[in-house]
């Protein structure tokens, strides 16, 4: 079956520091893979996407590249801010996006 | 895009009553969806909902505990019966504006966050 597993939160971190959430995955076929981020009290919002191996998807500084070898998904971002403090969900769909499965989300926490 | 506006944002509730959730979109959007957030869990479909035809359950879920109404293509309803604790829970309406396409954009409303006593 498919499912996602990220890495429990809460991490907290320094202005300007390097940001790693990680995402592994298990699907059948060949899944899109997503990061989708709540800020604090508004909806979901997709922050960046990849849909086949190889593939980075990159937005607002963030990136991740999709590992089939690694079946893994990682957020990275070079240097973080206060207002990327949020919930982050790493998230894949089938081939069809007809159906989504989500990790259970990391809170990141941005300090100044 | 679209907008999606949910309503109550919170609500706390007694066992053994039922909480109906409203889900509002900007847009005519063909599928809605429905998903449940228990505390420090990931998000889990609970169904699909499509204009003019049932509701599709995952499984786990079933049409008498969970009713979903879809009168049109902007608005759907979801009801959570005979409330237990067990139900507290954040319950998350999502659209999809392509479905079938290239896009894997999922639009969220914010949430409605139950709590039963």
């Amino acid at each position: 079956g498919n499912s996602v597993t990220q890495m429990e939160g809460p991490v907290t971190l320094s202005e300007e520091a390097f940001l790693t959430i990680n995402c592994t995955y298990t699907a059948t076929g060949y899944p899109s893979l997503f990061w989708y981020v709540q800020y604090p009290g508004e909806g979901l919002q997709l922050l960046l996407k990849a849909t086949k191996a190889d593939d980075k998807g990159s937005n607002k500084g963030f990136e991740a590249t999709y590992r089939k070898e690694t079946t893994s998904f990682h957020l990275e971002k070079g240097s973080v801010q206060v207002s990327d403090s949020a919930v982050y969900f790493c998230a894949l769909s089938d081939s069809n996006f007809n159906k989504f499965y989500f990790g259970s989300g990391t809170k990141l926490n941005v300090k100044p | 895009s679209a907008v999606i506006s949910q309503k109550p944002s919170r609500d706390i509730c007694q066992r053994g009553t039922s909480l109906t959730i409203q889900c509002q979109v900007d847009s005519q959007v063909t599928m809605m969806f429905w998903y449940r957030q228990q505390p420090g869990q990931s998000l889990t479909l609970i169904a699909t909902a499509n204009q003019g035809s049932e509701a599709t359950y995952e499984s786990g879920f079933v049409i008498d505990k969970f009713p979903i109404s879809r009168p049109n293509l902007t608005f759907s309803t979801l009801t959570v019966s005979n409330l237990s604790p067990e139900d507290s829970s954040i319950y998350l309406c999502s659209v999809d504006t392509k479905p079938g396409l290239d896009t894997g954009e999922l639009f969220f409303g914010e949430g409605s966050r139950l709590t039963v006593l």
